[in-house]
Formats: C-alpha cells, sequence, structure tokens
C-alpha cells in the first residue's frame, strides 16, 4: 500500500534531549513537508523539501532541523533549543510543490 | 500575510441533517486554492474537497460541497446528510497559486460533533 507513515506514535523525552521523528513515504512524492499542531490550533509548517538535498524553512523553523538524504524519507530533529517541544507533529507530501499534499498519521511528542 | 479565519469552534448536527461550517480569508492575490481537511480523533488529516479561485463552480465531492464567494472571501463546507463518521475537526486551508514553497495557512479549525 502506498502512503506515508511516521513513527512512533508516541515519544517521550526528558527536556535538553535531541529527539528525531521519523517520515517516510512510498508514493514517490518529490516535495514532503513538517507541520506541527497544538491543542485546539491548526498546523504550522515547520520545514519543507521541494527535492532530494534541499529544504526550506516554514513559519516556526527555530529549534528544528531536517535532512533529506533520500526522496523517500524527511526526519525531523526537534533541539533543545526548541522551547516548546511538546506537541503533535504531522508529516505531508505531495507531487511535486502544486500538488496537493497528503497527510500521515503524525507523532505526539511530550517533552518533560 | 494571508490569513484564514473559522468564526465557528464547535458546531453539533443531528444524524443525516445538513450542517454548513464557515471559513473567511485575507489576501490580496488573485489566484490561489483552498481546502477543506477533516481530522478525525486518530488526527491524521485528510483533503475532503478543493477549490481553485479562478473557478466560479463550486467543487462537489459527494456530500460535501462548497459555497465560494470570491469577492466576499468566504469559503464555506456543506455537509449532507451526516454521517457519525463526519465527527472531527475541520480544517480550512488557502494556499497561493504562486506560493514557491505551497504553504498552506489553516485556520484554526471547527470541531464537528454528530449526534445519533
Amino acid at each position: 500500500d502506498g502512503g506515508i507513515t511516521q513513527s512512533p506514535k508516541y515519544l517521550f523525552r526528558k527536556e535538553g534531549q535531541n529527539v528525531t521523528l521519523s517520515c517516510e513515504q512510498n508514493l514517490n512524492h518529490d516535495a514532503m513537508y513538517w507541520y506541527r499542531q497544538d491543542p485546539g490550533q491548526g498546523l504550522r509548517l515547520i520545514y519543507y523539501s521541494q527535492i532530494v538535498n534541499d529544504f526550506q524553512k516554514g513559519d516556526i523553523a527555530e529549534g528544528y532541523s531536517v535532512s533529506r538524504e533520500k526522496k523517500e524519507s524527511f526526519p525531523l530533529t526537534v533541539t533543545s533549543a526548541q522551547k516548546n517541544p511538546t506537541a503533535f507533529y504531522l508529516c505531508a507530501s505531495s507531487y511535486t510543490l502544486a500538488y496537493e499534499q497528503y497527510f500521515g498519521p503524525g507523532t505526539r511528542l511530550t517533552v518533560t | 500575510a494571508q490569513t484564514v479565519t473559522q468564526s465557528q469552534p464547535e458546531m453539533s448536527v443531528q444524524e443525516a441533517e445538513t450542517v454548513t461550517l464557515s471559513c473567511t480569508y485575507d489576501t490580496s492575490e488573485s489566484d490561489y486554492y483552498l481546502f477543506w481537511y477533516k481530522q478525525p480523533p486518530s488526527r491524521q488529516m485528510i483533503l475532503v474537497i478543493r477549490q481553485e479561485a479562478y473557478k466560479q463552480q463550486n467543487a462537489t465531492e459527494n456530500r460535501f460541497s462548497v459555497n465560494f464567494q470570491k469577492a466576499a472571501k468566504s469559503f464555506s463546507l456543506k455537509i449532507s446528510d451526516s454521517q457519525l463518521g463526519d465527527a472531527a475537526m475541520y480544517f480550512c486551508a488557502y494556499r497561493s497559486a504562486n506560493n514557491a514553497g505551497n504553504m498552506l495557512t489553516f485556520g484554526g479549525g471547527t470541531r464537528l460533533m454528530v449526534k445519533p
């Protein structure tokens, strides 16, 4: 089945630790995205990548980093510099930047 | 910058009835796309319907239809014959057609409850 997978579904970390969230897609999409969702709010864009080895900052990139070494994978690292990392993180992909985005199931990150 | 506003934090509808969710947006652009996404309790975002601003005809997908009023910058979603599975958060989203980053701007969401 084609789709977007994010693992794990729930992630717990201690404050001060970096943590990496996984996002994999087998849809042959060129573009991938990371969003953050806080309770009762819409999604905000963290980073996006339109092609391998290229990525751009979104609206709230501070405290996050990404890599795009393979077309299928776009991992997000939440660094210790992110002031409020506890949130729900959604990964998305699209055929190209001009096409609709399709979302993965998300990862709930809790930092204590 | 574009903004998207959903003025109804919560709505409820009786099963089999019709409900309309409101969305307004602010933009100075003439060419753009509008979307409605559904987020059920599983929290996965599902694309419900899409509207191109240059099209006058309102988009329809089965029981879901939109009322797109470009001059008023309004983009409401009508759900007909509501089903229990329609209960979810619904997000309205905007994307510029000239946006090199394909960035979506989301509204704050409307929680839809369906009563049996």
